[in-house]
């Protein structure tokens, strides 16, 4: 069964900082990826996603995470943060379809990013 | 439109209420999610319907009863909850059971007394 692991529960920063906030999943053939991004008393927003193709993905506000396959990560990044970036992310993976089954979307355990003036 | 709409937002009831959660999408997704989230957790999923027919139940008590009258709405049905079950709950659907992003809506804050 897949399982993701994000080491870092809280991840303090200065506004303007790069971060990286990490995220590792077990082994396997191949796998869908996925961050998340949950703001206090909010629902979870899709970040970015890896289904296939390129390794290092873009979101619309200045994150990328880069698949890499050999090292089974998934790491998000940003080159310079916002106040308005603090907020829980949870990285997730899924199992590609396969014969019609339903495979779940399996959480990590989420990274606080706190972003402080 | 990638929304995700529940009502209602905030829920306060006693162990003996019975109260519905619900849960819209318009954007054609067949597959439907209930996810429970406690505190500083990430979410717990309790139920998947695929094409309005239940396909996973993680074995989640029969207090918690979940209903899709149609592809676009989903409910849960809460009877003689005890105040663990006190979290925020998420809807979420998909394009497909398998290989497609969940989107998920802004979640019921739930609060057994």
């Amino acid at each position: 069964a897949q399982s993701v692991t994000q080491l870092d529960s809280q991840v303090p920063v200065f506004e303007e900082a790069p971060v990286e906030l990490r995220c590792n999943y077990s082994s396997s053939v191949s796998v869908y990826l996925f961050w998340y991004v949950q703001y206090p008393n909010q629902g979870l927003q899709l970040l970015l996603k890896y289904l296939s193709g390129s390794t290092l993905v873009e979101s619309i506000n200045g994150f990328e995470a880069e698949f890499n396959k050999s090292q089974t990560s998934f790491h998000l990044r940003k080159p310079s943060v916002h106040i308005s970036d603090t907020a829980e992310y949870f990285c997730a993976v899924s199992d590609p379809p396969y014969g019609g089954a339903t495979n779940k979307l399996i959480f990590g355990t989420g990274t606080l990013l706190a972003v402080q003036p | 439109d990638t929304e995700v709409t529940q009502t209602p937002k905030h829920l306060v009831m006693g162990m003996t209420n019975k109260k519905s959660l619900k849960c819209e999408q318009h954007m054609g997704h067949r597959a439907m999610y209930w996810y429970k989230q406690k505190a500083k957790k990430p979410p717990e999923l309790m139920f998947v319907y695929s094409y309005e027919k239940l396909s996973i139940n993680e074995s989640v008590p029969s207090r918690f009863s979940p209903e899709c009258p149609n592809s676009s709405l989903l409910n849960l049905h809460l009877h003689a909850l005890q105040p663990e079950d006190s979290a925020l709950y998420l809807c979420a659907s998909s394009q497909g059971t398998s290989g497609y992003e969940q989107y998920f809506g802004p979640g019921t804050r739930l609060t057994v007394t």
